[in-house]
């Protein structure tokens, strides 16, 4: 079975440029999470869904906003991009809410801002 | 505020020892908690999860245990080998979850 998958795998962008990032679930999962991770630090929640609404959010400025599709794949979208939001960012799925279950990462997608 | 702790941040081994990694967390009202590796540049890979109820899970060479009224969880190591060599965190789950800066393991040949 297929795990999770994100695209794309590499982005460079420049500040101010918007920058759009995918995500596809493992097949059967509903919810969906977002995770900033810099370097040396471990990963910040951004956001999750859960059958299409929008479940949690996290610190995160509103130049960050993501949705979730009828089929549960889901896009991240940062506008404004400053050189801070350079970082890898990961997505999750969970067959549930995630609360009591495991959550699944993809590879995630790495986005310099230059 | 949750805050994740992990310590040591780096840990270096000759292989086939036995080793803990350590975890603590400031609020016990958690869902459950999940130990993940993650390779260099690398998304996230789930290696036990831990629910509330539970005391320890156990996987192969891996056992993790969790003591929610003292904050702490512990994965313990058994027989290390250079392919354990990797970033390992922590995470504990409320109504988000939250992650610990991780200990970046070394294993030697």
């Amino acid at each position: 079975d297929a795990g999770v998958t994100q695209s794309p795998t590499h982005l460079i962008k420049t500040r101010g440029q918007h920058v759009t990032l995918r995500c596809s679930p493992i097949s059967g999962h509903k919810s969906v999470s977002w995770y900033q991770q810099v370097l040396g630090q471990g990963p910040q929640f951004i956001f999750q869904y859960y059958e299409k609404e929008e479940r949690g959010r996290g610190n995160f400025p509103d130049r960050f906003s993501a949705r979730q599709f009828p089929n549960y794949s889901s896009e991240l979208n940062v506008n404004a991009l400053l050189l801070g939001d350079s970082a890898l960012y990961l997505c999750a799925s969970s067959l549930g809410t995630g609360l009591i279950d495991t959550q699944y990462f993809g590879p995630g997608t790495r986005l310099t801002v230059l | 505020k949750q805050e994740v702790t992990q310590i040591p941040a780096a840990l270096s081994v000759p292989e086939g020892e036995n080793l803990v990694l350590n975890c603590s967390f400031t609020d016990s009202a958690i869902y459950n908690l999940q130990w993940f590796r993650q390779d260099p540049g690398k998304g996230l890979t789930s290696l036990l999860l831990i629910q509330s109820s539970q005391r320890e899970q156990t996987s192969g060479r891996l056992n993790a245990s969790l003591d929610k009224s003292s904050g702490r969880s512990t994965l313990y190591i058994a027989a290390s080998q250079p392919g354990d060599s990797a970033t390992y965190l922590c995470a504990v789950q409320e109504d988000d979850m939250r992650f610990g800066a991780g200990t970046r393991l070394t294993v030697k040949p």
